[in-house]
């Protein structure tokens, strides 16, 4: 059965430092998306991502984040300069279409460290 | 303001209990409500997904209710299991997946 994949599974960074967090979505789906769940958090709607463009962006999704599908496999989220609060687990999913009664398939998550 | 709200926050049960779990949710416009299942660490995974019109869905031992005059729903976990052990995520759609609202979930723990 397809499924989202993500890479690495856990990330420490230091504060101040780039990361860039990988997703391999589901083959024939057209839509991508970032989330975040702060430890004991709801989970976050980050950004949206279709035809290689942001679609939609949260408040949180500020000028240190950015997303890009470099080679029409993978999915990425740079977080450019990372603060202590970044500390998350970001999730990828992908679906066939923007409707909402298209599931979204989740990936495994990032665990994301800042020290 | 568009909420989820659920309850309780947590929950432990004894293997072979039945539980309910609530969502009430104020979110508009409204498309559907999804319940997920999310195991520790990993990333959420959908249950069930019901519309509007749909008062009760079933997915094995889970079955979800949903009265969309009173914006509520539940989940109701049959002869539980230790491997329900997870959080159950309440989330609320508009018309499309970037207007998903999540709710905080239910940390259900089954213990034998």
């Amino acid at each position: 059965e397809p499924e989202v994949t993500q890479t690495p599974s856990h990330q420490v960074t230091q504060m101040g430092q780039e990361v860039i967090l990988r997703c391999v979505p589901i083959s024939n789906h057209l839509y991508f998306y970032w989330y975040r769940q702060i430890l004991g958090q709801k989970v976050e709607f980050l950004v949206s991502f279709y035809n290689n463009e942001i679609s939609e962006k949260s408040e949180i999704f500020d000028d240190q984040f950015s997303v890009e599908r470099p080679d029409g496999s993978n999915f990425t989220l740079k977080i450019r300069s990372t603060k202590l609060e970044d500390s998350a687990m970001y999730f990828c999913a992908s679906s066939e279409g923007v409707l909402s009664y298209n599931e979204q398939f989740f990936g495994p998550g990032t665990r994301l460290t800042v020290l | 303001k568009n909420q989820v709200e659920q309850s309780p926050q947590s929950l432990i049960i004894l293997e072979g209990k039945n539980c309910t779990l609530q969502c009430n949710y104020t979110v508009s416009p409204f498309s559907n409500l999804r319940w997920y299942k999310q195991d520790t660490g990993r990333g959420p995974v959908s249950l069930t997904i019901m519309t509007f019109s749909e008062n009760t869905k079933s997915n094995g031992r889970y079955t979800a209710t949903l009265d969309a005059d009173t914006k509520q729903s539940s989940l109701h976990i049959t002869a539980s299991q230790l491997s329900d052990s997870a959080s159950y995520i309440c989330v609320v759609s508009g018309y499309n997946n970037n207007d998903m609202r999540f709710g905080a979930g239910t940390r259900l723990t089954v213990k034998p």
